[in-house]
């Protein structure tokens, strides 16, 4: 399964701060989401093959890798207290011709705190 | 802009009875649609999905009808289970758009013994 680290965070404002994952064996698509309490997930990017496919309303802070063994990160630096909220990464295997699967499959999330 | 809107925060059905839970969308460029179990201290599991293409899938106790015209799907539930007590989300997408889930604000469901 989809795999995140750590699961929690405290950090202080203006600090960074670095989210790790490990994607379900075989998925070459990593998507990470953003959880405010009682809001659905927010998409904040995609990484496809190692490369950024796509992009939601976040600003340049938020930013991502991908590794080829099938691990990812999330960077948010110069941390807000908005950003407190629970991340969450999400595996999918992506089809020929570059539709992406859309049954992605998610991890348990990462709960960072922001003071 | 809330583009998938679950207009109902929560819902308490008796075991073995239906669930029904609703969610409704504005951007008709959907094409596909997902349902998602989410139990406290994990993440969001896939449930069942709908192509726009089609207007119902089951899948055992679980089924998804989509009406297009009126922009709304609704998850049906059948027998209701004790176990089934858990927030649903539904997320929606363009087919080719791949991976931007856009989720609604999710719904707590309690089934009672």
């Amino acid at each position: 399964g989809v795999t995140q680290s750590p699961t929690h965070l405290i950090k202080t404002r203006g600090q960074q701060v670095t989210l790790r994952c490990s994607s379900q064996s075989g998925h070459n698509t990593v998507s990470w989401y953003q959880q405010a309490l009682g809001q659905g997930p927010q998409f904040i990017f995609q990484y496809y093959r190692e490369e950024e496919n796509g992009r939601g309303n976040f600003p340049p802070r938020f930013s991502g890798l991908q590794f080829p063994n099938d691990s990812s990160e999330l960077n948010v630096n110069a941390l807000e207290l908005d950003d407190s909220a629970l991340y969450l990464c999400a595996s999918s295997s992506g089809l020929a011709g570059g539709h992406i699967n859309n049954e992605q499959f998610f991890g348990p999330g990462t709960r960072l705190t922001v003071l | 802009d809330q583009q998938v809107k679950q207009n109902s925060p929560s819902l308490s059905v008796q075991e073995g009875r239906i669930s029904i839970l609703n969610c409704d969308y504005t951007n008709s460029m959907f094409d596909y649609f997902l349902w998602y179990k989410k139990y406290p201290a994990e993440g969001p599991t896939f449930l069942i999905s709908i192509s726009s293409i089609k207007d119902k899938n089951e899948d055992g106790r679980f089924t998804v009808f989509l009406n297009k015209s009126a922009k709304h799907l609704s998850l049906h539930i059948v027998p209701s289970q004790p176990g089934d007590s858990a927030v649903y989300f539904c997320a929606a997408s363009n087919y080719n758009q791949g991976g931007k889930l856009i989720f609604g604000q999710g719904t707590e469901l309690s089934v009672k013994p």
